[in-house]
């Protein structure tokens, strides 16, 4: 069995400050999705990484996949208060109906 | 484009009763869905992979009589919540596989289900 660990499970911060999210796992995952919800909706896919060592940039928002592909990374500069939500890493483990671990969740709390 | 549709977003019912919850990609066809469950504050819970065509696979711990799950079409999945009680009451989410991207799954909006 897969088992992602995500951390840290809450965090609250001033705006404008820096926040990092980390996934970690001793398995090898063929991909590793991030997703933000918000409360009373569905989680919203922000970006998937396949190549270890690969990095993405979506403005604010840096998403890293180590190189043996077994942790993941998001790091928030500048949070904003639009930034609070659940976030969500999942990693892929690339089987043919493509199932999804997902880590505990990251409770994300921006004040203004 | 990646759009998943769910349905009712909401929904209240008496204990004992059944209620269905519809699942629709809207803009691509998914061989694969998923549906899971959520409890406030925390991550989703795998209930059950949704094969269009053939039998769902359920999760440990999750009863296939009481969670019926119907993929009838590339687009449409069921899950049936039979003889609801108040502790099946919870936030069912369901995703819907791109076959064209890396095991990306596009979520529905969810249901809250409250059973009375």
């Amino acid at each position: 069995t897969q088992l992602l660990e995500q951390s840290p499970q809450f965090l609250s911060i001033q705006e404008g400050e820096n926040l990092t999210v980390y996934c970690n796992s001793s398995s090898v995952f063929s991909s590793l999705q991030w997703y933000r919800q918000e409360p009373g909706e569905g989680p919203v896919l922000l970006v998937t990484v396949v190549t270890g060592g690969e990095v993405k940039k979506l403005k604010r928002l840096t998403f890293q996949f180590g190189d043996a592909r077994k942790d993941s990374s998001l790091h928030i500069t500048a949070a904003q208060p639009g930034d609070t939500g659940l976030y969500l890493c999942a990693g892929g483990s690339g089987t043919s109906y493509g199932k999804l671990t997902f880590g505990q969740g990251t409770i994300l709390t921006v004040h203004p | 484009g990646a759009v998943v549709s769910q349905h009712p977003s909401w929904v209240i019912c008496k204990s004992g009763t059944s209620v269905k919850i519809e699942c629709r990609s809207l803009d691509f066809q998914a061989t694969t869905m998923f549906w899971y469950r959520q409890f406030p504050k925390q991550s989703l819970m795998l209930m059950a992979t949704s094969n269009e065509g053939s039998k769902a696979t359920y999760e440990q711990g999750v009863e296939k009589d009481k969670f019926l799950i119907n993929h009838a079409s590339l687009t449409l999945s069921t899950l049936t919540v039979t003889s609801a009680h108040p502790e099946d009451s919870s936030f069912y989410i369901c995703s819907a596989r791109d076959l064209g991207r890396w095991n990306e799954q596009f979520f529905g909006p969810g249901t809250r289900l409250t059973v009375l």
